[in-house]
């Protein structure tokens, strides 16, 4: 069946550090990958995606890069900032399926 | 963009009562929608896929009869929590994706979230 691992948090980082989370799945087939953020409170919104090998998907200065040949998808941000507070979660979506499979998520906190 | 809302975003009710919660995707027909639950820290489970216009598929261990799913039309899905109990208070989530769009990413209501008292 479908996973999706996670680096585990909380990770706590000071202003302007730079970011990485990394996130390896299992799969079937080709699936499409997704880093979705949830703020305190809210439900999750999505960060960026991928649908095929060698994809970048990047939005407010996040990237991930889906490499089919370590089955990753590491989420990263050169220069974070207090309001990227949040938890994140890698996700994947493969073959016929609709729902997606989720990793456990990762607190982030960023310091002033 | 597509939006999915959801309602309310929090609900707070006393032991046996139910609790309806909705689900709207506004911009968009969705034929299948999916509700998660989520303990704090923790991640989403799936509870169950909202077909429109038949039955809900419930993932195992999920009770059918506590997790009443209705989904009427294409536009918007129900998650009822009857004789709720304390341990029922969770987060709820729904989400959608738009109709025939292979590898569309899900789109996420807000939440609801319950509280048991």
């Amino acid at each position: 069946g479908n996973s999706v691992t996670q680096m585990e948090g909380p990770v706590t980082l000071s202003e302007e550090a730079f970011l990485t989370i990394n996130c390896t799945y299992t799969a079937t087939g080709y699936p499409s990958l997704f880093w979705y953020v949830q703020y305190p409170g809210e439900g999750l919104q999505l960060l960026l995606k991928a649908t095929k090998a060698d994809d970048k998907g990047s939005n407010k200065g996040f990237e991930a890069t889906y490499r089919k040949e370590t089955t990753s998808f590491h989420l990263e941000k050169g220069s974070v900032q207090v309001s990227d507070s949040a938890v994140y979660f890698c996700a994947l979506i493969s073959g016929s399926a609709r729902q997606l499979t989720f990793g456990s998520g990762t607190q982030l906190t960023v310091l002033p | 963009g597509a939006v999915v809302s959801q309602h309310p975003s929090w609900v707070i009710c006393k032991s046996g009562t139910s609790v309806k919660i909705e689900c709207r995707s506004l911009d968009f027909q969705a034929t299948t929608m999916f509700w998660y639950r989520q303990f704090p820290k923790q991640s989403l489970m799936l509870m169950a896929t909202s077909n429109e216009g038949s039955k809900a598929t419930y993932e195992q261990g999920v009770e059918k009869d506590k997790f009443l799913i209705n989904h009427a039309s294409l536009t918007l899905s129900t998650l009822t929590v009857t004789s709720a109990h304390p341990e029922d208070s969770s987060f709820y989530i729904c989400s959608a994706s738009r109709q025939g769009v292979g590898g569309s990413p899900l789109h996420f209501g807000n939440g609801t979230r319950l509280t048991v008292t």
